[in-house]
């Protein structure tokens, strides 16, 4: 079962502006994650940020996490064409020893 | 290098000839999980374990068997595959449960 769901599906910018994809859950979590997956790629773990935690950074990303409102977001800042990718939140609920994938957004950065 | 190693990456075989997609990790993870990636369905993990000799179901374990006998490898069988199974797979481990994951590089396996 799904539970995290992307939005948008898709988000297309120029080089340099700033990239949010936002996600939503349905159940309470422990964590929340943010992976980046290149095309037909391995999905690469960039971010965890915990259900105690409202924000946190590394480099250029930001994620923020609301939990009275069961979503998340991810900011990346100064993109750049290598940015390209998908990107999907995964929750962690604690009980079921999963992470559950949303279906992700396609980030295309356009030099 | 820190890894996970999955082989092989790409594999077209036929209804019913059995299969073993390996996958090994060298970071003494204790979790491993195995996911199918399909189009409009995202990702979807078929089994986990949580350790040496244990496993358990994920959401779509039908038509798969897992196998935890090191630490270091948790291969995937397919007994008798059926066209349904044709998917981009992924293995993947973590320090734990609820951890980062580690991904491999993907088996895109097709069923003719």
């Amino acid at each position: 079962s799904q539970q995290g769901e992307e939005d948008p599906q898709a988000l297309s910018i120029q080089e340099g502006e700033n990239a949010t994809m936002n996600c939503s859950y349905k159940t309470s979590i422990n964590n929340l994650q943010w992976y980046r997956q290149n095309s037909g790629r391995g999905l690469v773990h960039l971010i965890l940020i915990r259900s105690n935690e409202r924000e946190k950074h590394s480099g250029r990303l930001r994620v923020t996490l609301d939990t009275s409102k069961k979503s998340s977001s991810l900011l990346i800042t100064a993109s750049r064409a290598a940015d390209t990718a998908s990107y999907f939140c995964a929750t962690f609920g604690g009980s079921n020893y999963k992470l559950t994938f949303g279906k992700g957004t396609l980030l295309t950065v356009n030099p | 290098e820190a890894q996970v190693t999955q082989n092989p990456r790409y594999l077209i075989t036929v209804t019913g000839k059995k299969l073993t997609v390996t996958c090994s990790q060298n970071m003494n993870h204790e979790y491993m999980s195995w996911y199918r990636q399909d189009p409009g369905l995202g990702l979807r993990q078929i089994y986990y374990s949580m350790n040496v000799e244990v496993t358990d179901k994920g959401d779509v374990p039908e038509g798969y068997k897992v196998s935890r006998k090191e630490k270091r490898n948790f291969p995937l069988i397919l007994e008798s595959p059926s066209p349904n199974q044709t998917s981009l797979y992924f293995c993947a481990s973590s320090y734990s449960a609820g951890y980062g994951y580690t991904f491999g590089s993907g088996t895109r396996l097709t069923v003719v």
